[in-house]
């Protein structure tokens, strides 16, 4: 059964550098198909998608944090991770790791909450 | 991008109740729709994919259905373990973006 478990801080500082590791578990993240995705959600919205990408490197991500983030891939790890810089208040949230496959998500991770405070 | 939009954003609704959400596409996307429940404190849950297909282990009260831009998850009979939010996600194009999601609550 495939598992995702996120890990990091769950504080950062302002303008300091977020990063997020996904450790999956159960299966191969060089699975023919699967991407591997960040969502988060901000507290009391919705979903917010953040970038994805393949185990060989190729990325994607949301135009309006392109500039800020960095997806990438550890597959002798079976792992990925995410990065956002210049955090703000605004980046509080609980970010998500999920499989994604044909474009949905599914299995996701618990979740792991990150305030953005001083 | 092809954004995505959820109506009503909350709704109340009492058990046994026949519960109705809808999720507009701002461009075709065909079949390519998927639906999410997420309980307070909890990751979503895949519920629906292309449209109209159960993920395994969903309860058969639970259907979708649409095509093109108009999509509608449909709960014949709402259950105690039913009352979360709902998230509808398009599939047909990267961003994979999101709706904004109902809320179901207790009457």
């Amino acid at each position: 059964q495939l598992q995702l478990q996120e890990s990091g801080p769950g504080l950062v500082k302002p303008s300091e550098t977020l990063s997020l590791t996904c450790v999956v578990s159960g299966g191969s993240i060089s699975s023919s198909g699967d991407y591997w995705g960040w969502i988060r959600q901000s507290p009391g919205k919705g979903l917010e998608w953040i970038a994805s990408i393949y185990y060989s490197g190729r990325t994607y991500y949301n135009s309006s944090l392109k500039r800020r983030v960095t997806i990438s891939v550890d597959t002798s790890k079976n792992q990925f991770s995410l990065r956002l810089s210049s955090m703000t208040a605004a980046d509080t949230a609980v970010y998500y790791c999920a499989r994604l496959k044909i474009l949905h998500f599914d299995p996701w991770g618990q979740g792991t909450l990150v305030t953005v405070s001083s | 991008d092809i954004q995505m939009t959820q109506s009503p954003s909350s709704l109340s609704a009492s058990v046994g109740d026949r519960v109705t959400i809808t999720c507009r596409a701002s461009q075709n996307i065909n079949n390519n729709l998927i639906w999410y429940q997420q309980k307070p404190g909890k990751a979503p849950k895949l519920l629906i994919y292309a449209a109209s297909n159960l993920q395994s282990g969903v309860p058969s009260r639970f259907s979708g259905s649409g095509s093109g831009t108009d999509f509608t998850l449909t709960i014949s009979s709402l259950q105690p373990d039913d009352f979360a939010t709902y998230y509808c996600q398009q599939s047909y194009s990267t961003p994979p973006f999101f709706g904004g999601g109902t809320k179901v609550e207790i009457k």
